[in-house]
């Protein structure tokens, strides 16, 4: 069965500090995985996602996350963080022959002044 | 516009009152899923479809019934709601290994 485990229930991050949002999973075969935020009020949108070729994916509004097959961990990183940047974010994994997306718990950012 | 709605947005009712709330996406994706969204629980998949007339149980199927008669449309429906399904609900579609797009919500609340 494929699990992913978002270790941090908050992280606190001063603004124009760089950011960092765990995630780690396990599935059997390889994984596609996913980031998504949701903002206060609103649907989940869509971040970024590694299916295959370089480790470090870049996604919208500044946000890049690292694939470490070892370790088996897709990390959130912002170099800056915005307090715009303030939101749930979660973690999805997802293998080739599964119909099933799996989240994780998320994590709260709050990014302050 | 791609997109993935869900009515109502919000919804009170009262134990034992069969709902309905519908979803539907134009992006022709093969798959569409119900989530339910709980504090300190994340969002877990209720009920999902790979197609037309193939649907299967998620995480936490008890109470809740799906059809997918069209591609289009995936509703979700509650026989006889109980407080314990009060909860924020979720719609969602993709197309194999590619992103999953959400609907807005339904805030669902049982008394």
């Amino acid at each position: 069965a494929q699990s992913v485990a978002q270790p941090e229930d908050q992280v606190n991050v001063a603004e124009g500090n760089p950011l960092t949002v765990k995630c780690t999973y396990s599935v059997s075969g390889n994984p596609y995985l996913f980031w998504y935020v949701q903002y206060p009020n609103r649907g989940l949108q869509f971040l970024l996602k590694y299916i295959t070729g370089d480790n470090l994916v870049k996604g919208s509004y500044g946000f890049e996350a690292e694939f470490n097959k070892s370790q088996t961990s897709f990390h959130l990183k912002k170099p800056s963080a915005l307090v715009s940047d303030s939101a749930l974010y979660f973690c999805a994994v997802l293998t080739g022959t599964a119909s099933k997306l799996t989240f994780g718990t998320g994590t709260r950012l709050q990014v302050t002044l | 516009e791609a997109q993935v709605t869900q009515n109502p947005r919000y919804l009170i009712t009262v134990t034992g009152k069969k709902l309905t709330v519908t979803c539907s996406q134009n992006m022709n994706h093969e798959y569409m899923s119900w989530y339910r969204q709980d504090p300190g629980l994340g969002l877990r998949q209720i009920y999902y479809s790979m197609n037309v007339e193939v649907t299967d149980k998620g995480d936490v199927p008890e109470g809740y019934k799906v059809s997918r008669k069209e591609k289009r449309n995936f509703p979700l429906i509650l026989e006889s709601p109980s407080p314990n399904q009060t909860s924020l609900y979720f719609c969602a579609s993709r197309t194999q290994g590619v992103e999953q797009y959400f609907g807005p919500g339904t805030r669902l609340t049982v008394t």
